[in-house]
């Protein structure tokens, strides 16, 4: 089945210490966005692909930034992780970027911060 | 700019009643309409849209939704509800001018036995 595949499921890092999210799809689809969700809130659009065309979002730390080397794979890297960074990183894709196109989620990564 | 708005963060209810979970939503042009259900530890699964057309839009697992437009509201309801449908929520609102999605705080649906 095409689908949105986020790896590792589950991600412990230390304080400070670098680390990264990836993302892959079998959609072919042309968009690709990160999300940040924390526990018991609305997911939170830090970045997106427009094919390689890339659009941050005005609010998004510059602690976080993202690399999409070919149409199937989009990374999220955080330079420097800190406490506040815990939670839930979501990848999702759409096959455009037009309002009316819903969006496909991969299952996410949770990220701990030791 | 456009929001959504869910009124209700929980909402509990007993095996095989009905149920309703409200959205409301602000914008000053057309917009479109989603429903997402996140089940523990996964990712968003899209319930149902509204694009344009009949105002009644079902989805999957036997749910359905109907937008009210002078209400600003997308409303989501289920007749008999079943332990599974245990899950989060998420309202969303999009609109012919911007790209992305604006997501809703999400209700949790507990189901009581």
């Amino acid at each position: 089945d095409a689908m949105v595949i986020q790896n590792p499921r589950y991600q412990v890092t230390q304080f400070g210490k670098p680390v990264t999210l990836s993302c892959s799809q079998t959609l072919n689809h042309n968009v690709m966005y990160w999300y940040q969700q924390k526990s018991s809130q609305a997911p939170k659009l830090l970045f997106h692909y427009y094919d390689k065309d890339f659009n941050n979002e005005a609010d998004t730390p510059d602690n976080f930034q993202s690399r999409r080397p070919n149409t199937s794979f989009c990374f999220l890297d955080i330079r420097s992780p800190g406490l506040g960074d815990a939670a839930m990183y979501l990848c999702a894709t759409s096959r455009a970027a037009q309002s009316n196109q819903p969006q496909h989620f991969g299952d996410g990564t949770r990220l701990s911060i030791l | 700019a456009q929001s959504v708005t869910q009124l209700d963060s929980q909402v509990p209810v007993f095996e095989e009643a009905p149920v309703e979970l409200r959205c409301n939503y602000s914008s000053s042009v057309s917009v479109y309409l989603f429903w997402y259900v996140q089940y523990p530890n996964q990712g968003l699964q899209l319930l149902l849209k509204y694009l344009s057309g009949s105002t009644l839009v079902k989805g999957i697992n036997g749910f359905e939704a109907e937008f009210n437009k002078s209400q600003t509201s997308f409303h989501l309801r289920k007749p008999s509800v079943h332990i599974s449908d245990t899950a989060e929520y998420f309202c969303a609102v999009s609109d012919l001018r911007d790209d992305k999605i604006i997501f809703g705080k999400g209700t949790r649906l507990h189901i009581l036995p």
